[in-house]
């Protein structure tokens, strides 16, 4: 069952402008992440966030969380074309260690 | 660094075949998980196992079974592939739950399967 839904579903900008993208989730969790995919590999992490902090930086990344709006923004600043990738937010909620995944937001960074 | 490694990265099998996917961690976690990845659909959970011998179904596990007989190996199968089972599969591995870091999954770079 698909948890975090990202948006935009797309994203085109140049490269030095910054890029936000968002997730919304639906049930309470216990932490948010974020992950990276390039084309055809598999997934980096890139940063977590708990439930109870309302911002994390992480060098060119900002990450929130809205538990209140059950949201979360991804803020990549000063972006670069090797930021080209797809994005994806992750929840947990459980005692369990499972990730659920939102289907990911394609970035394209134009030299 | 954590190291998953995927057995394959390109597979090219037939109706009817059984398939094994390999994927092997180095990092002596105790999470394992097998996920495909479709346009579209993101990341969908296929099995996990959180031991050796131990699993759990996850959102889609009709049609494949895994084996984990040691903690850095984890084997998903498909039993009798069908062509409706092309896709990326992706395997991640991660420490036991604790602190929000454990949680963390570390992913292999993907195996991409076509059932003729």
């Amino acid at each position: 069952s698909q948890q975090g839904e990202e948006d935009p579903q797309a994203l085109s900008i140049q490269e030095g402008e910054n890029a936000t993208m968002n997730c919304s989730y639906k049930t309470s969790i216990n932490n948010l992440q974020w992950y990276r995919q390039n084309s055809g590999r598999g997934l980096v992490h890139l940063i977590l966030i708990r439930s109870n902090e309302r911002e994390k930086h992480s060098g060119r990344l900002r990450v929130t969380l809205d538990t209140s709006k059950k949201s979360s923004s991804l803020l990549i600043t000063a972006s670069r074309a090797a930021d080209t990738a797809s994005y994806f937010c992750a929840t947990d909620s459980g005692a369990n260690s499972k990730l659920t995944f939102g289907k990911g937001i394609t970035l394209s960074v134009r030299p | 660094d954590v190291k998953v490694t995927q057995s394959s990265r390109y597979l090219v099998k037939r109706t009817g075949e059984k398939v094994f996917l390999e994927c092997v961690q180095d990092m002596d976690h105790e999470n394992m998980f097998w996920y495909r990845q479709d346009p579209g659909l993101g990341l969908r959970l296929i099995y996990f196992s959180y031991d050796v011998k131990m699993k759990e179904k996850g959102d889609i596990p009709e049609g494949y079974s895994v084996s984990r007989e040691k903690k850095e190996r984890f084997s998903l199968i498909l039993e009798s592939a069908s062509t409706n089972q092309t896709s990326m599969y992706l395997c991640a591995s991660s420490l036991l739950p604790g602190q929000g870091a454990r949680k963390t999954q570390y992913f292999g770079p993907g195996t991409r399967l076509l059932v003729l």
